[in-house]
């Protein structure tokens, strides 16, 4: 079982340009959310969805938009990527709101 | 005050003693409570979900104190293979899905 599964693993950007990071889940989960995770900072939500066509912000949304076209799929993109965007990026799915979490192995990113 | 609050540690401890650290949260509405464990450059996982009446599982043992808004986490006869970053989540209650939020982790290394 794949459970949930984030492309790419690696990346390293220049500061400005673009990326789209991919999360998949094959659990039919209804909520899935993006984290990052920074030394001494523990995760922060940037976005989250409770459903297909839905999204909303979390506690670190700037710079970052979110699209959930499909049940399966939450997409993360960076506009205009900033070093302070330099993190490792967790994507998470629930099958409801209070129950257990399933991680994507995480995307490092760098912006040079 | 800070929603989910940890000691980040470092716990050193000698293998085989018994270690516990507490985890203290601001909604007291909070629903579902659970502890994560994270390896190093690895993502969560979920270690145990914590329910009103206490849990256990094997040498981990669970509780949850309403009263005064903490969960803890006692770990006996600990290992070389326990070292890790346990991070202390919470659920939001019924009327948003904020999403999970977790506590920074408190990191320990259990010692030869």
């Amino acid at each position: 079982n794949a459970g949930v599964t984030q492309t790419p693993k690696f990346r390293v950007l220049k500061t400005g340009q673009s990326m789209t990071l991919l999360c998949a889940q094959d659990m039919n989960h209804e909520y899935m959310y993006w984290y990052r995770q920074d030394p001494g900072m523990g995760l922060r939500l940037i976005h989250y969805s409770v459903g297909e066509g839905t999204t909303a912000k979390g506690e670190v949304p700037d710079g970052y938009n979110v699209s959930r076209l499909k049940k399966q799929n939450f997409l993360l993109g960076l506009e205009s990527a900033a070093p302070s965007q330099t993190s490792v990026y967790f994507c998470a799915s629930t099958g409801g709101r209070r129950t257990e979490a399933f991680f994507g192995q995480g995307t490092r990113l760098t912006v040079v | 005050r800070k929603e989910v609050e940890q000691d980040p540690g470092p716990f050193n401890v000698p293998e085989g003693a018994t270690v516990a650290f507490n985890c203290t949260y601001s909604n007291s509405a909070s629903q579902s409570f659970f502890w994560y464990r994270q390896d190093c450059r690895k993502e969560p996982k979920l270690l145990m979900s914590v329910y009103s009446s206490g849990n256990e599982d094997g040498r981990f043992t669970a509780q949850l104190n309403r009263a005064s808004q903490y969960i803890s986490l006692l770990i006996r006869d600990s290992k070389l293979s326990d070292s890790a970053t346990y991070l202390c989540v919470v659920s939001p209650s019924g009327g948003g899905a904020d999403g999970l939020t977790f506590g920074k982790g408190t990191h320990l290394i259990i010692q030869p």
